[in-house]
This record gives structure tokens, sequence and C-alpha cells, in this order.
């Protein structure tokens, strides 16, 4: 079946280390993006890429960092800069045709401080 | 600015119609989405509308007033599973960005 992966489910990060957060869809969706979402708070856009390797920031890319090497991947690295870091990180994707089209998201990684 | 706005909780009750609505005051929005979030869980589509008036899916329905920047998302014959929050998002043209709010908690009660 066709659909996104996120990888892993639950991750944990110490003190100054770097993660990277995987997401791989089989959809063929041009479009690819990166949300974090904060107990009792919507949504929030951190990256987003529209085509191979290009990708542009979203509302709160500080302390994140992305590439899109490939279409149907688009990892995502919170660095040591990211000082809060704990929340639950959701991947989307959509088609790239013309008109708005419905983003479909992989089922998350909950990321928490060690 | 782009800002939308939904109610922060409601409960309805099992069998009945619930409306659950959501305003923005934005430019640029060229769509207007619907999504269904259980506790824990990545959202799921639900429902979108680009032009004015109503989309009907089976139990679900959306309606969409671009003049008055007002959407409503119509929820028929409730079940208990449709206990979780929704989630109003605007679509932001060429780059196809979604705008959520901070979505609404629906509780079903028996």
């Amino acid at each position: 079946d066709g659909g996104i992966t996120q990888s892993p489910k639950y991750l944990f990060r110490k003190e100054g280390q770097n993660v990277t957060l995987s997401c791989e869809q089989n959809l063929n969706h041009d479009a690819m993006y990166w949300y974090r979402q904060d107990p009792g708070q919507g949504l929030r856009l951190i990256y987003y890429s529209q085509i191979v390797n290009d990708f542009q920031k979203g509302d709160i890319a500080e302390g994140y960092s992305v590439s899109r090497e490939k279409k149907e991947s688009f990892p995502l690295t919170v660095t040591s800069a990211q000082k809060n870091p704990t929340a639950f990180y959701l991947c989307a994707s959509s088609s790239g045709s013309d008109g708005p089209q419905p983003q479909h998201f992989g089922d998350g990684t909950r990321l928490s401080i060690l | 600015g782009q800002n939308i706005d939904q109610p922060t909780e409601m409960t309805a009750t099992e069998g009945a119609i619930v409306q659950i609505n959501c305003t923005y005051q934005t430019s640029g929005f060229n769509g207007l989405f619907w999504y269904q979030q259980h506790a824990g869980e990545a959202p799921t589509f639900l429902s979108y509308n680009v032009l004015d008036g109503l989309e009907e899916k089976g139990r679900f329905s959306s309606f969409l007033s671009r003049s008055k920047g007002y959407s409503y998302l119509l929820l028929k014959e409730l079940q208990m599973k449709d206990s979780a929050s929704y989630l109003c998002a605007g679509h932001g043209g060429a780059t196809n960005k979604l705008i959520f709010g901070t979505g609404t908690l629906l509780a079903v009660q028996p």
C-alpha cells in the first residue's frame, strides 16, 4: 500500500546531540513537509520542499535542517541548537498538481530529551 | 496576516449532529481543509473546500464562505469514535502550504 513512513516512532536525544528523523513516501508526491506539534497546540511548519533538491524554511526553522536528495525521502535533523526539541514531529506529502491538494501524514515521531 | 480561529473544546451527544466553526482573517487562502486527529496519532484528511458551498462526504460535510472568511465541519449521527481533535487549515496558495488552527477537541458523550 502507498503511504508515508516515519521512523523511529520514539526518539530520545541527549544534550548537545544531533538526531535525524526519517520520512519516506511511496505516493510519488512532489511536495513534502515537516511539522512540529506541541501539547494542546496546532501544527507549525518547520521546512517544506516542493521538488527534489529544493526546500524552504517554514515558520520555525531555527535549530533544524533538512535535505531532499530523492523524491521519496525528506529527513529532518534536529540540531543541538534547538533548545526545546521535545515535541511530536509529523511529516506530510502532497501531490504537486495545480490547485490546493490535501496533505497526507505519516504516523509521527515523538522526540524527548534525556 | 494569517490567523485561523476555532473553538477550543466542544461536547456533543452520541447520535446527534455537531457543527465545528472555523474563521480566518487572511488574504491569499485558496482552500480550506479539515483534518481529524485522535490523541497521540497523526491527522487524517477529512474534507476540503475551494469554492463556496457545501461538500458532503458521508457523515461529514464541510462548508465554506470565502467572502465571510468562514467554514464549518458538520458531523452527523455522532459516534463515540468521533471523539478527537478537528483541525481547520487554510491553503496558502502557490507554495501549497497549510496554515493550521489550534484544533477543536470534540468529546462525544453517551
